[in-house]
């Protein structure tokens, strides 16, 4: 079972949707949780950070985290354009300094 | 602050040749984190430093590999002899708190022919 996985999509939405991109992760102890966006040809940008369960909104984007079913989503709200991108999921496992990432879903909306 | 800083942007070498990537962390974070990235296996951890110590290395491929930080502003990682199959790109990080997560650099683009 791999540690962090994602569907890698692509998953297409029209601009205005919610997008729904999910993530799941496989030890228990795993506290600390990212989602960071990767346009084409450039570098991981942190975009939500969440640690409890429950929803934790920023602007448009809500991250959710259940850790009895070990999965946590990204919610984007009013989907543009300039959200096509991949997505990457991250986990931090208890005890360790270092991310575990996913391999990111591709989310293409389209105007 | 600058952010991550890394060069080159991009390398093309050929097979046998050594290959230098570079990287200045951002001011005041003690911890570093090199990936490799390809679309086969996403982001791979290679080894991380913190306050200039290496952690962990057990991502490094094999001994071909090599990766310093002899101080708290920069950090090399060498790849001698370098070989195709280690065209990637190559991503340094860098945190000053793993809670918050990492800051990226802009990568380095590496081909091997």
């Amino acid at each position: 079972q791999k540690e962090v996985e994602q569907n890698s999509g692509p998953l297409s939405v029209p601009e205005g949707a919610i997008a729904s991109l999910n993530c799941t992760y496989s030890d228990r102890g795993s506290q600390s949780f990212f989602w960071y966006r990767q346009y084409s040809g450039k570098s991981p940008e942190l975009i939500m950070s969440i640690y409890s369960n429950g929803d934790k909104e920023d602007g448009r984007f809500t991250a959710q985290l259940n850790k009895a079913s070990q999965y946590v989503s990204l919610l984007i709200r009013d989907s543009q354009p300039s959200d096509s991108a991949t997505y990457l999921c991250a986990v931090n496992r208890r005890g360790y300094s270092t991310l575990t990432f996913g391999k990111g879903t591709m989310l293409l909306v389209s105007p | 602050d600058a952010g991550v800083i890394q060069s080159p942007r991009h390398e093309v070498t050929e097979m046998g040749q050594e290959v230098t990537l570079r990287c200045k962390p951002i001011s005041g974070h003690d911890y570093l984190f090199w990936y490799r990235q390809t679309m086969m296996r996403g982001l791979e951890l290679l080894i991380y430093f913190n306050n200039n110590v290496p952690i962990d290395d057990s991502g490094m491929p094999e001994d071909r590999f090599s990766a310093k930080m002899p101080n708290a502003s920069f950090s090399t990682l060498k790849i001698q002899p370098s070989e195709p199959r280690d065209s990637a790109v190559y991503f340094c990080a860098s945190s000053g708190d793993r809670r918050r997560g990492y800051t990226f650099g802009s990568g380095t683009r590496l081909t091997v022919v």
